[in-house]
């Protein structure tokens, strides 16, 4: 089973400079949410969704959009990235009763904005 | 906001001896959570508290939802080099869509072998 898939795994961007993460999940689960880490900081949450084609904000969610068109997809945008972006970030996903459960991570993807 | 305080932020240990971390909240939560990261990967869910009082084993991990529902406790014992990472409380309130997850700052494990 492959889980939650996150792409890329690193990427080094300019100021300015735009790009889109992608979270792909195969356990057809309803929720999804993208997080932020920095280190001392914790997991942050920038936005979730509840099902396709429903978003919200979480709590860190300025300078990021979010897409959720296909149930088992959950993208993140940057449209002009700044060096305060610089971090790593994970998407979870759950289901409604795996809630309970807690949530499944993917492995990261290292974002770098110089 | 809710938060979560975690215990201790980091610490060192010798092989083989126990280990204790906790979380408190000002709030109360309906489950606790314990997840553990290792280098260059993704939280991995250790061990879910349901009940207030409740104790639950995962191998050498035992973990505690405390009876206020404000605390949790996570207890390692025999510490191997393989529990180096960084372990994340996370409080649940489900009721309503989101049923977001709040998660402590982690607690850094290192182990000298």
């Amino acid at each position: 089973n492959a889980g939650v898939t996150q792409t890329p795994k690193f990427r080094v961007l300019k100021t300015g400079q735009s790009m889109t993460l992608l979270c792909a999940q195969d356990m057809n689960h309803e929720y999804m949410y993208w997080y932020r880490q920095d280190p001392g900081m914790g997991l942050r949450l920038i936005h979730y969704s509840v099902g396709e084609g429903t978003t919200a904000k979480g709590e860190v969610p300025d300078g990021y959009n979010v897409s959720r068109l296909k149930k088992q997809n959950f993208l993140l945008g940057l449209e002009s990235a700044a060096p305060s972006q610089t971090s790593v970030y994970f998407c979870a996903s759950s289901g409604r009763q795996g809630m309970l459960r807690g949530y499944t991570f993917g492995s990261g993807t290292r974002l770098t904005v110089v | 906001g809710q938060q979560l305080n975690q215990s201790p932020q980091s610490m060192f240990i010798q092989e083989g001896e126990d280990v204790s971390m906790n979380c408190t909240s000002s709030s109360i939560f309906n489950t606790w959570l314990w997840y553990k990261q290792d280098p260059g990967e993704g939280p991995v869910l250790l061990i879910a508290l349901y009940k207030a009082g409740e104790l639950t084993s995962n191998g050498r991990l035992t973990a505690q939802f405390g009876i206020t529902r404000k605390d949790s406790f996570l207890n390692i014992s025999a510490s191997i080099p393989s529990d180096v990472g960084i372990y994340f409380c996370a409080g649940l309130n489900y009721g309503g869509s989101q049923g977001n997850l709040i998660f402590g700052k982690g607690t850094k494990l290192s182990v000298k072998p």
